[in-house]
């Protein structure tokens, strides 16, 4: 099994849906992150947690919104998705005492 | 924040040539990491080399923080190696920002 698991891994949805994207792990790191990936592009970070109770917006937080509901649960949400939110979204995990990121297998997701 | 350029922006090689793949990067970082993107869109960790030289079979990476930069070297190309390569690098305030890609295709 993956260390950082997505659900779900693809998804289509419309305009205007409510959409959650879940992230858990098991390597026990404290920090959980969100990003963005359109194509032809890198990564943009979305949120980031560096524990429970810590949230903090990145890059391009306009139209989403997280909970960290445990150390290993970092979940995204698009209360309204529109479709220039169709893109790959990538969870990732880092420990702060080694500081090396590790991702998870990206959940697509299409808005028509 | 700090700006990540990456070059060439796409590659192209027959199987069985070496390449040299460059990082620049804006600011001093705490870490700097490879990926490798695969054609399925899974993100793989290469190296994970804030400073110094490390190996890994036919791929190797070099560091230089002073300077700013990081090469990612790949001998003996393989069709397997085909996808986008990505650097990141981390901020002293432990967020990281990542460049825009070097897509490699290998051609058999």
């Amino acid at each position: 099994d993956a260390d950082v698991t997505q659900t779900p891994r693809n998804r289509i949805t419309k305009t205007g849906k409510r959409i959650m994207l879940e992230c858990s792990q098991t390597k026990g790191h404290d920090r959980m992150y969100w990003y963005r990936q359109d194509p032809g592009l890198g990564l943009r970070l979305i949120y980031y947690s560096f524990d429970v109770k810590d949230i903090n917006k990145g890059e391009i937080s306009d139209g989403y919104s997280v909970s960290r509901q445990a150390q290993a649960k970092f979940s995204l949400s698009l209360e309204s998705a529109i479709p220039n939110q169709t893109a790959l979204y990538f969870c990732a995990t880092s420990d702060w005492r080694e500081g090396e990121l590790f991702f998870g297998e990206g959940s697509r997701l299409t808005v028509l | 924040g700090i700006q990540v350029e990456q070059s060439p922006p796409d590659l192209i090689l027959q199987e069985g040539a070496n390449s040299t793949l460059r990082c620049n990067f804006s600011d001093s970082v705490n870490n700097l990491q490879w990926f490798h993107q695969n054609p399925w869109g899974q993100l793989i960790n290469l190296f994970y080399i804030p400073s110094g030289t490390k190996q890994n079979g036919r791929l190797s990476a070099t560091t230089v923080a002073t300077e700013r930069y990081s090469l990612l070297y790949i001998s003996s190309s393989q069709t397997t190696d085909s996808g986008v390569y990505f650097c990141a690098v981390e901020n002293n305030f432990n967020k990281f920002y990542f460049g825009s890609g070097t897509k490699l295709n290998v051609k058999p």
